[in-house]
C-alpha cells in the first residue's frame, strides 16, 4: 500500500541556519500528489506546499520542495530558519486513485532556537 | 465563511464510557474526514465520507469507532467503549471533491480538534 516516511522525528536548529526535512514515499501509482502540511502549537494542520510535477520546484512562504519521482522524495527546505518556523510538519501523499485520501507521514517536529 | 467546527474541544471519559464527537464541515464541501492524532503515530485516518457516503472506514478502528454523516453539514464519531489508549486529539477535516483530470487538488481544511482523555 501507499506510505510516507519522515525519518526525523525531531529537528532542532539555530535561527538563520538552513532547514531540510526529509520525506520519501512509496506508491505503485505513477502520478502521485505530494504535500507538506504544517501545524503550529495549539493550531490545526494547514496546507503549506503541494506538487505533482516531477522535478519542478514549488515554493510558498519561504519554503520550497521539489518532487523527484526517480528517488520518490519530496524534501522540504528553507534557506534560513526563523523562530516562527517552529512547528510540526507532515508530509503526505495522494495516489489519486482513492478519491481524496491522504497518506501522512509520522511528522517532524521542528524547533528553531535563538 | 466559517471553517470546520468541532465540539467539544475537550472531553474526559472514564474507561468503558461511550463518547460522541461532533463535526460541522465547511459549507459546500463534499468530502469529510476523521483523523486521530498522536505523537507516536501522527495522523491516522479513521473514516472518510464523500457526499455522506462512507468511502473508507479505517480497518484498525472498526470495532469500537463508528463515524456517521447524518446530513451534508454534520458528522459524528462515536467511540464505544472507550479505552485509555484512545486518549488523543481527534481531528475532522473537509474538502471539495478533487478534479484529478484537471490536476486540481482539493485542500483538506482541518477543524480545531477534540482532545480526548480516557481515564
Amino acid at each position: 500500500g501507499d506510505s510516507v516516511t519522515q525519518t526525523e522525528g525531531l529537528v532542532t536548529l539555530t535561527e538563520g541556519l538552513p532547514v531540510m526535512l526529509n520525506c520519501t514515499y512509496q506508491t505503485i501509482y505513477s502520478n502521485p500528489f505530494l504535500f507538506w502540511y504544517v501545524q503550529h502549537l495549539n493550531e490545526s494542520p494547514r496546507l503549506l506546499l503541494k506538487s505533482f510535477t516531477d522535478n519542478k520546484r514549488t515554493e510558498h512562504q519561504g519554503f520550497h520542495a521539489t518532487l523527484h519521482k526517480s528517488s520518490s522524495s519530496f524534501h522540504l527546505q528553507k534557506s534560513s530558519a526563523q523562530l516562527s518556523d517552529s512547528a510540526l510538519y507532515y508530509c503526505a501523499l495522494s495516489d489519486r486513485s482513492n478519491y481524496n485520501v491522504l497518506y501522512f507521514g509520522t511528522g517532524t517536529k521542528l524547533t528553531v532556537e535563538p | 465563511d466559517a471553517g470546520v467546527t468541532q465540539t467539544p474541544r475537550h472531553e474526559v471519559a472514564e474507561k468503558g464510557q461511550t463518547i460522541i464527537l461532533k463535526c460541522e464541515p465547511v459549507s459546500g464541501h463534499n468530502d469529510l474526514f476523521w483523523y486521530r492524532q498522536t505523537k507516536i503515530q501522527g495522523l491516522e485516518l479513521l473514516s472518510y465520507f464523500r457526499s455522506k457516503s462512507l468511502m473508507e472506514d479505517g480497518g484498525a478502528f472498526k470495532d469500537r469507532f463508528k463515524a456517521e454523516m447524518l446530513n451534508s453539514s454534520f458528522s459524528t464519531l462515536k467511540i464505544q467503549p472507550t479505552e485509555p489508549k484512545d486518549s488523543a486529539v481527534y481531528l475532522c477535516a473537509s474538502s471539495l471533491a478533487p478534479d484529478w483530470g484537471g490536476a486540481n487538488y482539493a485542500e483538506q481544511f482541518f477543524g480545531p480538534g477534540t482532545r480526548l482523555t480516557v481515564l
